[in-house]
């Protein structure tokens, strides 16, 4: 499985644009970049996910780099609700079953300020 | 709207007895999927079903079995707990193939005293 790398912590003022990092440089061809986030106590929360292309929904935008090693979420204008782990996850199939298993890692604790 | 809900958000239980962890979601889901997360080991799958009345182990399946009689619901049963089975159970659901998303559930904290 490719491995990814976060920063452990980030702290980002209400109302302006989080940006949070994740490298992923051993990342196989087929496999995609999800993003998902845990605010304390809860289940992980589905965010956005992306293979080339860089993805936007209603919560968050996702750019790849174009050498897919790298990859950056967007959250355009951060509230104190978006105050959570924030983990990006590069997919691993396993064989023979048609599912596959998400594999966290540390991720990164985003704090909104006030 | 997606949806999956645990039976429970905190339960406690004695050394020994048998636990049932429910699981259900409302998304008509062909996979179904039981992690546990522990602080420092980030999310460990345990279970995951397919389909109904299959299942396939995950990374640690001892002391642990699964039940899916029916495609909305899928148990995860503690034989005998033990105190190292202390954790926060996440449930987790998808659509058929290996590139959909997961949904979770709002996981249920698990004591062993």
């Amino acid at each position: 499985d490719a491995k990814t790398t976060q920063p452990p912590s980030m702290d980002c003022a209400e109302g302006r644009a989080a940006n949070l990092p994740c490298n992923h440089s051993t990342i196989s061809g087929n496999e995609y970049v999800y993003w998902y986030r845990q605010i304390h106590s809860q289940g992980p929360q589905y965010i956005i996910h992306g293979l080339k292309n860089n993805e936007t929904n209603e919560m968050a935008s996702l750019i790849i780099t174009e050498d897919r090693k790298s990859s950056t979420l967007i959250l355009p204008h951060a509230t104190l609700r978006d105050t959570a782990v924030y983990y990006c996850i590069v997919r691993a199939e396993r064989s023979g079953a048609g599912s596959y298993q998400l594999t966290f890692g540390k991720g990164t604790k985003l704090s909104v300020i006030p | 709207d997606v949806k999956v809900t645990q039976s429970s958000r905190y339960l406690v239980k004695r050394t020994g007895e048998k636990v049932f962890l429910e699981c259900v979601q409302d998304m008509d889901h062909e996979n179904m999927f039981w992690y546990r997360q522990d602080p420092g080991l980030g999310l460990r799958l345990i279970y995951f079903s397919y389909d109904v009345k299959m299942k396939e182990k995950g990374d640690i399946p001892e002391g642990y079995s699964v039940s899916r009689e029916k495609k909305e619901r899928f148990s995860l049963i503690l034989e005998s707990a033990s105190t190292n089975q202390t954790s926060m159970y996440l449930c987790a659901s998808s659509k058929a193939g290996g590139s959909e998303t997961q949904y979770f559930g709002p996981g249920t904290r698990l004591l062993v005293l």
